[in-house]
């Protein structure tokens, strides 16, 4: 069974700050898929990055980056340059490739609040 | 490209009440997983549908269903609703494949109030 796990309830940081959001995820397969999705207070979750488990480089768009770090279990994102829109839910979650279709685990997501 | 969509986008309904909930993905994409979103519970995996089969399915009881058409639309039934149903109901489309880089894209959500 796959997990994942966000320890940080909530977060502030400063606008135009830098922020590092954890997540670290407990599977046994050998080729998984890593992702990050924002959740405003509207409610709609918006696909913001994607990891693979056997990609060499991190993966970076735009503004969000993913510290990748595979023999910690670990794909941390990172928002550069916060922006008063950045406040929202953040959702790291993961789906393995090995086992037929299996579905996708969502952690419980961290709240992101930026300071003016 | 037109993204997820889903309808209703708010409900209000009684305990007892059954409700069905829409969700038509984007064009091309033959995956439709339904989540359940409340605060106490987080987003918990209702269950996938691909090519009109029933291809995961999570931890809920037999009052939530669903079903696929042949065009790939999705719908969620819930029967005799409870207090507890009360939820962001979220459909998220993907091309089907299941394979570890697969990207979900979600709709809007179907607000759930059950009085």
């Amino acid at each position: 069974a796959q997990k994942i796990t966000q320890t940080q309830p909530g977060m502030f940081v400063q606008e135009k700050e830098a922020v590092t959001l954890d997540c670290t995820y407990d599977t046994s397969d050998p080729s998984y898929g890593l992702f990050w999705y924002k959740q405003p207070s509207s409610g709609e979750m918006i696909f913001l990055i994607y990891q693979g488990s056997y990609d060499q480089q991190n993966a970076t768009e735009g503004r969000y980056s993913l510290n990748f770090q595979k023999a910690r279990k670990s794909a941390n994102l990172v928002i550069s340059a916060s922006q008063l829109g950045d406040s929202a839910m953040y959702f790291c979650a993961m789906r393995p490739d090995s086992g037929g279709y299996q579905k996708v685990t969502f952690g419980t997501g961290t709240k992101l609040q930026v300071i003016p | 490209k037109a993204g997820v969509t889903q309808t209703p986008r708010y409900l209000i309904k009684t305990r007892g009440q059954q409700v069905t909930l829409s969700c038509s993905p984007i064009s091309g994409h033959r995956s439709v997983s339904w989540y359940q979103q409340t605060p106490g519970q987080g987003l918990q995996f209702l269950f996938e549908y691909f090519s009109e089969t029933q291809r995961n399915k999570g931890n809920f009881p037999g009052r939530f269903s669903g079903r696929q058409f042949s065009n790939s639309r999705s719908e969620m039934n819930v029967s005799t609703l409870e207090l507890g149903d009360s939820a962001l109901y979220l459909c998220a489309s993907s091309a089907g494949t299941g394979l570890g880089k697969e990207t979900q894209y979600f709709g809007p959500g179907t607000r759930l109030l059950v009085l």
